[in-house]
């Protein structure tokens, strides 16, 4: 069975700050990994990784993908009070339905 | 990309009764999913459905329990029947876009679920 983990589980920084978020997997067959950001309901999504080492990167949030040590990072630069949300990170299989299994997800809060 | 609405986007329904739920995209896709979010808990997938064949259920999902239509290739519903309290969640439906040489999945704005 796929298994994602996500760490920490919530996070509180000032705004301006750095944060990583981590999230580690298991998957038989990998074909991608998936970042979302869920405000209220809807994850947004973000990135989709591919490639090990390959940087994917939009204004300031860029993530990696370390298909070795099965993990990827997530990093937001100069955090904004805009940023607070839930980020998901899941992980989809090469089985024909292409389905995504999801960690449960970094609480990010930043503060004034 | 694609873009997703649902319907409805919350309601709060008896023990007992059903509800179905609407998903149209804005664009033809073969593949579309369900996923359930309960409160406090990440996205948890109900169901594949395919435009022409039965829906694929996950293991703890049942077909009796949400059943699934799939009348064309912009649109879906996901019924919760008999529901209960245990059934309040957010429900969300999905959709695999091929983009950039590979699969990204987006979802619709979500159907927040309150069974009183």
């Amino acid at each position: 069975e796929d298994k994602v983990v996500q760490s920490p589980l919530s996070l509180v920084v000032h705004e301006g700050d750095t944060v990583t978020l981590n999230c580690s997997y298991e998957v038989t067959n990998f074909r991608s990994l998936l970042w979302y950001k869920q405000e209220k309901k809807a994850p947004t999504f973000l990135f989709m990784l591919t490639s090990s080492g390959i940087e994917k990167k939009s204004g300031r949030l860029s993530s990696i993908l370390d298909k070795k040590e099965l993990f990827s990072i997530l990093n937001i630069t100069a955090t904004q009070t805009g940023d607070s949300a839930v980020y998901l990170c899941a992980v989809q299989n090469t089985g024909t339905a292409s389905k995504l299994t999801f960690g449960t997800g970094t609480r990010l809060q930043v503060t004034l | 990309s694609a873009v997703i609405s649902q319907k409805p986007s919350r309601d709060i329904c008896q023990r007992g009764t059903s509800l179905t739920i609407q998903c149209q995209v804005d664009s033809q896709v073969t593949m579309m999913f369900w996923y359930r979010q309960q409160p406090g808990q990440s996205l948890t997938l109900i169901a594949t459905a395919n435009q022409g064949s039965e829906a694929t259920y996950e293991s703890g999902f049942v077909i009796d329990k949400f059943p699934i239509s799939r009348p064309n290739l912009t649109f879906s519903t996901l019924t919760v029947s008999n529901m209960s309290p245990e059934d309040s969640s957010i429900y969300l439906c999905s959709v695999l876009v091929w983009g950039k040489g590979a699969n990204e999945q987006y979802f619709g704005p979500g159907t927040r679920l309150t069974v009183t």
